[in-house]
């Protein structure tokens, strides 16, 4: 299938252990930020957001920190499973405006 | 069900012609919008639209052309004057009222020169 990013940095887990995925953001007016998963050859699915007057925001095995300090964004992935290989980027976003700012990307490998 | 719906998956096409992608959601979204997305980079943004009959550039709109004639429909053009078209193209929408911000990702399209 087709790859959205030949070059990306990899992080390789193993099923059942928790997956840790790290954002730098750029935009210190940036105030919402999203987390996304996309398949190979697919369009990016919403897996979580927050914003800015939060620092942590729990979903569905899924958690996102938000350092405003040093504008970092991590994804945290609980139990990881074969399903949830694939590439997966952040987002910011400085409310009321059109403006996104996506990151590269990192690539998860769940390995059984 | 509602989403957003992108077409055709893959495309090839000879140099000097142009394309259209045709992207249609029937979520009721205001703003729409079209990325490019190559290897090893975040998404970049070709053309966005809030409102029909309303578009703004994005920062790579050189050489592509849209139109938003209706609200659900969001064509996106690449013409010949796009040097480097090959790509993997994303169509997004973003509800007016949404209270989270997302943006909605159709499968998207990617395109081929020959």
């Amino acid at each position: 299938g087709e790859s959205v990013g030949l070059h990306l940095p990899t992080l390789s887990v193993q099923e059942g252990d928790n997956s840790i995925i790290n954002c730098a953001y750029s935009n210190s007016a940036s105030d919402y930020f999203i987390w996304y998963k996309q398949e190979s050859g697919k369009g990016p699915q919403f897996i979580i957001d927050i914003r800015s007057n939060m620092d942590k925001r729990q979903g569905q095995r899924v958690t996102v920190l938000l350092n405003k300090t040093v504008k970092h964004l991590s994804l945290q992935i609980a139990a990881t499973q074969p399903g949830d290989s694939a590439v997966y980027f952040c987002a910011e976003n400085t409310s009321g405006t059109y403006k996104y700012i996506f990151g590269t990307g990192t690539r998860l490998k769940v390995l059984a | 069900d509602g989403g957003i719906t992108q077409s055709p998956k893959y495309l090839f096409r000879k140099e000097g012609q142009n394309v259209t992608l045709s992207c249609e959601q029937n979520l009721n979204h205001d703003a729409m919008y079209w990325y490019r997305q190559d290897p090893g980079q975040g998404l970049r943004l070709i053309y966005y639209s809030q409102i029909v009959n309303d578009f703004q550039k994005g920062d790579i709109a050189e050489g592509y052309s849209v139109s938003r004639e209706k609200k659900e429909s969001f064509p996106l053009t690449v013409t010949s004057a796009q040097k480097n078209p090959t790509a993997f193209y994303l169509c997004a929408s973003e509800g007016e009222d949404s209270s989270t911000g997302e943006l909605f990702f159709g499968e998207g399209s990617r395109l081929t020169v020959l």
